[in-house]
């Protein structure tokens, strides 16, 4: 497996705000995705961080909302952009080692926005 | 599509016990892998065991254990010797096989409880 590291942890925000959501993993890994998980919900895929590319969005999720990067092998950022509460979740990056088959999480940021 | 039904929202067991956490699928594909992740109060999802479609053996972890019938699409899974620990919720997810993109597709979860 591997060790992923999510920042921050929790916050708090306004609606109308934006918040970057970091994933650090440490090593190099093939593909890392970006969940959301409504309160008392499973999780949703929102997309896949390409690596030198765009991310590859799931339907009913838009970049402009959702931008994602991913500089390198190791490292991935998620913004929840023009934030309303409807977007209180907890988000979670995973990275799959080879293929997408099996995915490790990282411990989820919690969202709550006011 | 594929959908992922977990039929008990909540369950419970005595410490020590045996537990069997249900989860049935749906596809037309025949290449596909199938997980149970754990859920603990601290959110980290944790990979609790992986079965692929093609094999024929029930996986099996430790305490933890499944029971793939690939025709009755059905992948329940067995804790044994329940620890307090093993408190969760439970996700089962489904992902096919040969894919590029990464959609796990997850159920909507079992709330396990064990008690002292």
């Amino acid at each position: 497996s591997a060790v992923i590291s999510q920042k921050p942890s929790r916050d708090i925000c306004q609606r109308g705000t934006s918040l970057t959501i970091q994933c650090q993993v440490d090593s190099q890994v093939t593909m890392m995705f970006w969940y959301r998980q409504q309160p008392g919900q499973s999780l949703t895929l929102i997309a896949t961080a390409n690596q030198g590319s765009e991310a590859t969005y799931e339907s009913g999720f838009v970049i402009d909302k959702f931008p994602i990067s991913r500089p390198n092998l190791t490292f991935s950022t998620l913004t929840v952009s023009n934030m309303s509460p409807e977007d209180s979740s907890i988000y979670l990056c995973s990275v799959a080692l080879t293929g997408p088959e099996t995915q490790y999480f990282g411990p989820g940021t919690r969202l709550l926005v006011l | 599509a594929q959908t992922v039904t977990q039929s008990q929202p909540e369950m419970s067991v005595q410490e020590a016990e045996t537990v069997t956490l249900s989860c049935t699928y749906d596809t037309s594909e025949s290449n596909y892998y199938l997980f149970w992740y754990k859920q603990p109060p601290s959110r980290q999802m944790i990979l609790v065991i992986r079965q692929e479609a093609y094999k024929q053996q029930n996986a099996t972890e430790n305490r933890f254990s499944v029971n793939f019938q690939k025709a009755a699409k059905s992948f329940s899974l067995k804790i044994s010797d329940s620890q307090l620990g093993d408190t969760a919720m439970y996700f089962c997810a489904f992902i096919l096989a040969g894919g590029s993109q990464g959609n796990l597709i997850f159920g909507k979860g079992t709330k396990l409880s064990v008690k002292p």
